[in-house]
């Protein structure tokens, strides 16, 4: 079975400093990751994916993730963080292949002041 | 630009009766989904099809039922709801070989 955990159900930033939402996972073959973003009252907007190609991933809004196998992480980062960050981050993983789907983490609030 | 349309963003029921939510993508997936989110709990999967007139429970599908008589549809079906049916739910189109989803903007249910 796979499963993902999200460390912090909300993280608190000033705008500027640097942004670090953690994901580990579990999957017992390599797997295909995703990084989420939900607005208040909206669906999920795919941030990035790691599909079995460069580990180190860049996405939408400055964002980018790096996929580590010995760590079984898949952190999202961004350098500089912006009011209009602030929003509900999803972590997500999936084995691939045949009728699998998508397990998410928790979620992880990023609170973003000035 | 790809889409998932939810038809009705914002409902409001009463205990006991039945319920509609529905969905339509544009993306010619095959393969498409019900969740459900709660604070703190994340995103559950309620059910979930592969194909025209296929259903596949998921975690939590006590309380619903799905159809798909068209590939570019996909309804959940609330037969009796209740007041712990309260939610927002959402619905994805997905891509078959990495499991990536394209969701809708969310219905959000209230059951009084």
């Amino acid at each position: 079975a796979q499963s993902v955990t999200q460390l912090g159900s909300h993280v608190s930033v000033s705008e500027g400093a640097l942004v670090l939402l953690r994901c580990n996972y579990s999957s017992s073959v390599p797997p295909y990751l995703f990084w989420y973003v939900q607005y208040p009252n909206q669906g999920l907007q795919l941030l990035l994916k790691y599909t079995s190609a460069a580990t180190l991933v860049k996405g939408i809004n400055g964002f980018e993730a790096e996929f580590k196998k010995s760590e079984t992480s898949f952190h999202l980062t961004k350098p500089s963080a912006h009011m209009s960050d602030a929003a509900e981050y999803f972590c997500a993983v999936n084995k691939g292949g045949g009728y699998s789907t998508l397990t998410f983490g928790k979620g992880t609030m990023l609170l973003v002041s000035p | 630009d790809v889409k998932v349309t939810q038809s009705s963003r914002y409902l409001v029921k009463r205990t006991g009766e039945k319920v509609f939510l529905e969905c339509v993508q544009d993306m010619d997936h095959e393969n498409m989904f019900w969740y459900r989110q709660d604070p703190g709990l994340g995103l559950r999967l309620i059910y979930f099809s592969y194909d025209v007139k296929m259903k596949e429970k998921g975690d939590i599908p006590e309380g619903y039922s799905v159809s798909r008589e068209k590939k570019e549809r996909f309804s959940l079906i609330l037969e009796s709801a209740s007041t712990n049916q309260t939610s927002m739910y959402l619905c994805a189109g997905g891509e078959g070989r990495t499991g990536e989803l394209f969701f809708g903007e969310g219905s959000r249910l209230t059951v009084l």
